[in-house]
């Protein structure tokens, strides 16, 4: 039983529109919610987090909207540029916990920038 | 700099032959992680070490092994009872703070 469900598999984002990346948990002691982006060929990094003690978290043109009644996250990505072409991860973990690496992934959305 | 780094970068195993992939941090973390990840797929757990001389298997162990007998160091075998191991694999490290650090990655394919 998956327990982060990421939607959409793929995502293909005309440059400067919105890109919207949702995730769904199912385990409320999750209190940790991280995204990932990861280009060909590297390893994933760390791109905002959020804790659910707040409903939103900005970081220049990336946005994690956080509904916890719903038990859903999802990520916007504003004025979407060709650099942002990468896969991107949901991620929900309980911080505290020394096992917070082995936080539980969405399956990734590969996302396409056009010019 | 702090990080974790692995190596080497590309790797080819003969049919019936083991290889290891090393994996080392210099965070300061105590659990680190291997993952396997396939083409367009997500990350897979292989293997996880919470502590030194400690490890446990995660979703997809059969055909790996691992050590632990340095913080800072947690190689991965791939033994020839691997029957499909062409994928990329991802070293990772955590502390207390929620956040996963990765390495660049491994892509090992059999020849």
């Amino acid at each position: 039983q998956q327990q982060v469900k990421q939607s959409p598999q793929s995502l293909i984002v005309q440059k400067g529109g919105i890109s919207i990346i949702n995730c769904a948990y199912e385990n409320t002691a999750f209190d940790y919610f991280p995204w990932y982006q990861q280009f060909p060929g590297k390893g994933p990094a760390l791109l905002i987090a959020i804790r659910p003690d707040v409903s939103e978290k900005k970081e220049g043109r990336f946005t994690i909207s956080f509904n916890k009644s719903a038990k859903q996250f999802s990520l916007h990505i504003m004025d979407s540029q060709p650099g942002d072409s990468a896969t991107y991860f949901c991620a929900a973990s309980k911080e505290g916990d020394t096992n917070a690496g082995k936080s539980t992934f969405g399956d990734g959305t590969t996302l396409t920038v056009k010019p | 700099d702090g990080g974790i780094t692995q190596s080497p970068k590309y790797l080819f195993r003969k049919e019936g032959q083991n290889v290891t992939l090393s994996c080392e941090q210099n965070l300061n973390h105590d659990a680190m992680y291997w993952y396997r990840q396939d083409p367009g797929q997500g990350l897979r757990l292989i293997y996880y070490s919470q502590i030194v001389n400690d490890f446990q298997k995660g979703d997809i162990a059969e055909g790996y092994s691992v050590s632990r007998e340095k913080k800072e160091s947690f190689p991965l075998t791939v033994t020839s009872a691997q029957k499909n191991p062409t994928a990329f694999y991802l070293c990772a490290s955590s502390g207390l703070i929620g956040e996963a650090f990765f390495g660049q990655g491994t892509r090992l394919t059999v020849v």
